[in-house]
């Protein structure tokens, strides 16, 4: 079973730019979460796909926009980059069958920094 | 909205020693409660889960108890070893809603 992998490692953005950061979920989920960790600081959900559409969003920016698709992978791209935005950035799929919490798996994060 | 406390850190302990983390949460109706675990340069694991009051979670010699009177879910392990020297978060997610509200998160450090 393969487990949830997350590209590129580390990426460099400069202010302005956009950027897009790939997910490939496990093997048999169907749904994939994005979350950004700041430095120092707890994960926090920008968004969740599930079955190619968007499931519920967290507080952030409509600049943050994601994408799934029909092999349940996922992109979040970010557009008009800040400084903010530098972060780990952590994609964790689950097999959501309705109902109670589905545990969510997580990749080992996309280290992005912005200058 | 949902949140999650928990004390902040680092933790520094010697070897053998007890653990406790203390996390605290607010949320509407009866979440599920969740402590990960992320070691240095990698991505956040499941440590252990609890999904409804008095509830108790364990993995690895790590427990919690779900307590809803007091709206808490600290973490214990009796005896650290330098490998559980990691970043721990508490995290809850509201029922039917598969998604996690994290607390800032406490560094652990165990030294020999």
């Amino acid at each position: 079973e393969t487990g949830v992998t997350q590209s590129p490692t580390h990426l460099i953005k400069t202010r302005g730019q956009q950027v897009t950061l790939r997910c490939s979920s496990q093997s048999g989920h169907n749904t994939v979460s994005w979350y950004q960790q700041a430095l120092g600081q707890g994960p926090q959900f920008i968004f969740q796909y599930y079955r190619e559409e968007e499931n519920g969003r967290g507080n952030f920016p409509p600049r943050f926009s994601g994408l799934q698709f029909p092999n349940y992978s996922s992109e979040l791209n970010v557009n008009a980059l800040e400084l903010d935005d530098s972060a780990l950035y952590l994609c964790a799929s689950s097999l959501e069958t309705g109902g109670s919490y589905n545990e969510q798996f997580f990749g080992p994060g996309t280290r992005l920094t912005v200058l | 909205g949902n949140s999650v406390t928990q004390m902040e850190g680092p933790v520094t302990l010697s070897e053998e020693a007890f653990l406790t983390i203390n996390c605290t949460y607010t949320a509407t109706g009866y979440p599920s409660l969740f402590w990960y675990v992320q070691y240095p340069g990698e991505g956040l694991q499941l440590l252990l889960k609890a999904t409804k009051a008095d509830d108790k979670g364990s993995n690895k010699g790590f427990e919690a108890t779900y307590r809803k009177e007091t709206t808490s879910f600290h973490l214990e392990k009796g005896s650290v070893q330098v490998s559980d020297s990691a970043v721990y978060f508490c995290a809850l997610s509201d029922q039917g809603y598969s998604t996690l509200t994290f607390g800032k998160g406490t560094m652990l450090l165990v030294s020999p």
